[in-house]
């Protein structure tokens, strides 16, 4: 069964770092998303990309992300000067449609920032 | 402002008997609605959706209901099985294709 991966599974960095997070979404699939879930908080959206182009992105996503399908098969999400409020699961999801189709998502990157 | 809320944060059922996760929503635009599963270490799991044109969805031994008057939906799992013990999130779809997810509830299936 086709699934979305994502790696590494966990990160540990220090603030001020920059981490890439990699993803590599279904293969048939077009549109591409980004969440995040702090530790006993709910699952938030982050990004959505489609077309080579962010389609839309919530107020978390600041001037310090990023967004990249750099080869076709990879999605990447940058985080250029991380905070210690960065620290969370990131999770990547792909679907074919943005309408009445699930999204399917990897299993999360565990990101700590100390 | 929390759009979709679960206001459950946990519940626990005995083996064989029905689970119940309920799910409030604010904004009545929404008109897509998805239950997702998630085990620990893992990434959220479709489980089963509904469309605002319609009031009940059935997949097995998972059924979600849609009253779109109360802006609520439910989950019903009949018969649980401890398998089914996990946190269950209930999403709305915007039209962009991102899902807003309420906080979720631990469901703990006791055998």
């Amino acid at each position: 069964e086709p699934e979305v991966t994502q790696t590494p599974s966990h990160q540990v960095t220090q603030m001020g770092q920059e981490v890439i997070l990699r993803c590599v979404p279904i293969s048939n699939h077009l549109y591409f998303y980004w969440y995040r879930q702090i530790l006993g908080q709910k699952v938030e959206f982050l990004v959505s990309f489609y077309n080579n182009e962010i389609s839309e992105k919530s107020e978390i996503f600041d001037d310090q992300f990023s967004v990249e399908r750099p080869d076709g098969s990879n999605f990447t999400l940058k985080i250029r000067s991380t905070k210690l409020e960065d620290s969370a699961m990131y999770f990547c999801a792909s679907s074919e449609a943005p309408a009445r189709t699930e999204a399917f998502f990897g299993q999360g990157t565990r990101l700590t920032v100390v | 402002d929390q759009q979709v809320k679960q206001n459950s944060p946990s519940l626990s059922v005995q083996e064989g008997r029905i689970s119940i996760l309920n799910c409030d929503y604010t904004n009545s635009m929404f008109d897509y609605f998805l239950w997702y599963k998630k085990y620990p270490a893992e990434g959220p799991t479709f489980l089963i959706s509904i469309s605002s044109i319609k009031d009940k969805n059935e997949d097995g031994r998972f059924t979600v209901f849609l009253n779109k008057s109360a802006k609520h939906l439910s989950l019903h799992i009949v018969p649980s099985q401890p398998g089914d013990s996990a946190v269950y999130f209930c999403a709305a779809l915007e039209s962009q294709g991102n899902l807003i997810f309420g906080k979720g509830t631990k469901l703990s299936v006791k055998p």
